[in-house]
């Protein structure tokens, strides 16, 4: 079965750099979450959007931005760069949100800010 | 807000050996209960859920937990470990219904570590 795809699985970047991770979710989901988990931490919601639209926001720095697109992927826009950006985040994806729904999680991108 | 607790960052036991692995929640809301399993350098896999009717719900790879509602718990089970089972482990919950779009809240996670 069709699984969420990240890409790139590993970035480096200096501080002060910009970063756009991706995320493409199984197909026919229609909901895509971005967490974020720091060295041993556990992971952390960023944001979500249904159906293209912002579904919910957690703690995510003004310094980052994402969105949907029509065909469901989505990216995460970060800049600036600080070396506490350094992080697994992870992509999540599910159908029908606001239900039981599961969320299918990616293999997550590794960034390291330098 | 809800907020989850996993009572042991790390659990060592031997192979075969059974494995209980702790979760409280709290929450004002009913929500639905997750645990997921994250192998070192990998994504996060669900393990198991429960969203509704018995409380005891069997998983993936012979893990099963049980949700308790007045004790507020969803501890995960299994009965004989594997080597293979070391990994960390992550409780996480999330508000039934709601206009909230189904965020996951995760505890701190557990690290089990089975040894030969």
């Amino acid at each position: 079965a069709a699984g969420v795809i990240q890409s790139p699985r590993h970035l480096i970047k200096e501080k002060r750099e910009t970063a756009t991770l991706k995320c493409y979710p199984i197909p026919r989901h229609d909901t895509v979450y971005w967490y974020q988990q720091g060295p041993g931490q556990d992971p952390q919601f960023l944001i979500s959007f249904y159906e293209k639209m912002q579904s919910d926001k957690g703690s995510i720095p003004d310094r980052f931005s994402a969105q949907q697109f029509s065909d469901y992927h989505s990216e995460l826009n970060m800049s600036s760069l600080e070396l506490g950006d350094s992080a697994l985040y992870f992509c999540a994806s599910s159908l029908l949100a606001g239900a039981g729904d599961t969320q299918y999680f990616g293999p997550g991108t590794r960034l390291t800010v330098l | 807000a809800q907020s989850v607790t996993q009572l042991d960052s790390q659990v060592p036991v031997f192979e075969e050996a059974p494995v209980e692995l702790r979760c409280n929640y709290s929450s004002s809301v009913s929500v639905y209960l997750f645990w997921y399993v994250q192998y070192p350098n990998q994504g996060l896999q669900l393990l198991l859920k429960y969203l509704s009717g018995s409380t005891l719900v069997k998983g993936i790879n012979g893990f099963e937990a049980e949700f308790n509602k007045s004790q507020t718990s969803f501890h995960l089970r299994k009965p004989s470990v594997h080597i293979s089972d070391t990994a960390e482990y992550f409780c996480a919950v999330k508000i039934a219904g709601g206009t909230s779009y189904g965020k996951l809240t995760f505890g701190q996670g557990t690290i089990l570590t089975v040894h030969p």
